[in-house]
């Protein structure tokens, strides 16, 4: 059970814009910590899609968008392609009471374009 | 271009140990942290823990404190991740990567993951 929580599952055809969410609280998003998102193909290792809430590393392209606001995230990708097929993950940080911070992933989100 | 490369599936016994490795290549080992991220069969991803490769400082996941250990050896620019006592919920393929920037905390260079299966 992750304290980031995403939608198990989107879809959407070719063409199409999806979102995928990241809901977080007070003590991980909502504390003001930045959200990095990743995109996995089964069986490989997954890939570096958005860092810093909303920007995206070279090579990705600007299909993918990311934002925050508040205790939660979101991953918007546009003109959605067949390769996009894949599962996403947000990756955050959660302060405990005793002050300890250390990552956490969301559970993922398994995009189906159908 | 940077390369993270693991080492070899294991299959181990429970209460068995395991020492999974990362070779680094391609850019200054010292200058980045690398990190180990698990994902276990069919399931997400979960952070273990990471190091400093420049001190060699480490810090763990809450869940496995007293169990992993992550060491490096700045000579052959390689990192190793040390799991104790496996049980089967272990079984899961092991990723290290390397953060983009010295200064961010998101990973942009990832090992091509390395399966550990606990099993009697």
């Amino acid at each position: 059970q992750s304290v980031l929580t995403q939608p198990p599952s989107v879809s959407g055809a070719p063409g199409q814009r999806v979102t995928i969410s990241c809901t977080g609280s007070n003590s991980n998003i909502g504390a003001g910590y930045d959200v990095h998102w990743y995109q996995q193909v089964p069986g490989t290792p997954p890939k570096l899609l958005i860092y810093g809430n909303s920007n995206r590393p070279s090579g990705v392209p600007d299909r993918f968008s990311g934002s925050r606001s508040g205790t939660s995230a979101s991953l918007a990708i546009s003109g959605l392609q067949a390769e996009d097929e894949a599962d996403y993950y947000c990756q955050s940080f959660e302060s405990s009471l005793s002050g300890f911070v250390f990552w956490v992933f969301g559970g993922g989100t398994k995009l189906t374009v159908l | 271009q940077v390369q993270l490369v693991q080492s070899g599936a294991e299959v181990k016994k429970p209460g068995a140990s395991v020492k999974v490795s990362c070779k680094a290549s391609g850019y200054t080992f010292t200058s980045y942290s690398i990190h180990w991220v698990r994902q276990a069969p069919g399931q997400g991803l979960e952070w273990v823990g990471m190091i400093n490769p420049n001190g060699g400082n480490t810090d763990y996941a809450q869940k496995f404190q007293g169990r992993v250990t992550v060491t490096r050896d700045t000579s052959t620019s390689t990192v190793y991740m040390e799991l104790s006592s496996l049980r089967s919920e272990d079984t899961a393929v092991y990723y290290c990567a390397r953060v983009l920037d010295a200064s961010g905390y998101y990973l942009g260079y990832w090992g091509q993951g390395a399966l550990v299966t606990v099993s009697s």
